[in-house]
């Protein structure tokens, strides 16, 4: 069955560049996800990359692609307090028919 | 413009008892998503209704779960005779047409309720 995994916790220094990981199982998704939740928020679409892509980059942030090994990586450059929060990957076929991960707990540390 | 907004944040209901769990979507949007994240596991879709009609429930349980989006007010997600395995956070997203595009840049979610059943 389709299967999203990630690292329930990070925690990076103000500053620094934070890595995010996720491995998905599902090699038919066209598009793969990052969602940003806030404390007491809903989750908020950050950036997304098309199957057939291998970096999509916008702003601070970098998404690798290795659609070999079935791994997504979200990387935040020069990581801001304000970046605190979950982050879930996700893939789908772009619609409402998504398949999360857990969610990475990212602490940023001043 | 006020968000999707979903109360109550947190229900607390016992064995047996039932949970309603309601979701107000954004102004203007006609679609009404429902996901559930249950302990250690990720974001799961349940259901897709627009005003009055279910167009997907294929990820909703198949007894003592129900959906609903009348015409007026807001959309309800019913659990009839909870049970413990039924704790979990209930999210909804909204969006203001079938977002069967390339992405899902017009989906906006909810900040979920947390069901606790004792």
């Amino acid at each position: 069955g389709e299967d999203v995994e990630q690292s329930l916790f990070l925690s990076v220094r103000e500053g620094d560049s934070s890595v995010i990981n996720c491995t998905y199982t599902d090699s038919s998704s066209t598009y793969l996800y990052w969602y940003k939740q806030e404390p007491g928020a809903g989750l908020q679409l950050l950036t997304y990359i098309f199957s057939n892509m291998d970096m999509k980059q916008d702003q601070r942030l970098t998404v690798l692609l290795n659609k070999k090994d079935k791994h997504l990586s979200l990387r935040i450059a020069d990581t801001q307090t304000g970046d605190s929060a979950i982050y879930f990957c996700a893939e789908g076929a772009g619609s409402y028919q998504l398949t999360f991960g857990k969610g990475t707990k990212l602490s940023v540390i001043p | 413009n006020a968000g999707v907004m979903q109360n109550p944040r947190h229900l607390v209901r016992r064995r047996g008892q039932e949970a309603r769990l309601r979701c107000s979507p954004m102004k203007g949007h006609s679609h009404v998503y429902w996901y559930r994240q249950l302990p250690e596991e990720g974001l799961k879709f349940m259901v897709y209704l627009q005003k009055e009609n279910i167009i997907d429930e294929s990820g909703m349980p198949k007894e003592r779960f129900s959906a609903e989006f009348p015409k007026e007010g807001p959309s309800i997600l019913r659990i009839q005779q909870v049970v413990r395995g039924d704790s979990a956070a209930y999210f909804c997203a909204s969006s203001p047409l079938h977002t069967g595009g390339p992405t899902n840049e017009k989906l906006f979610f909810g900040s979920g309720t947390q069901l606790s059943v004792l």
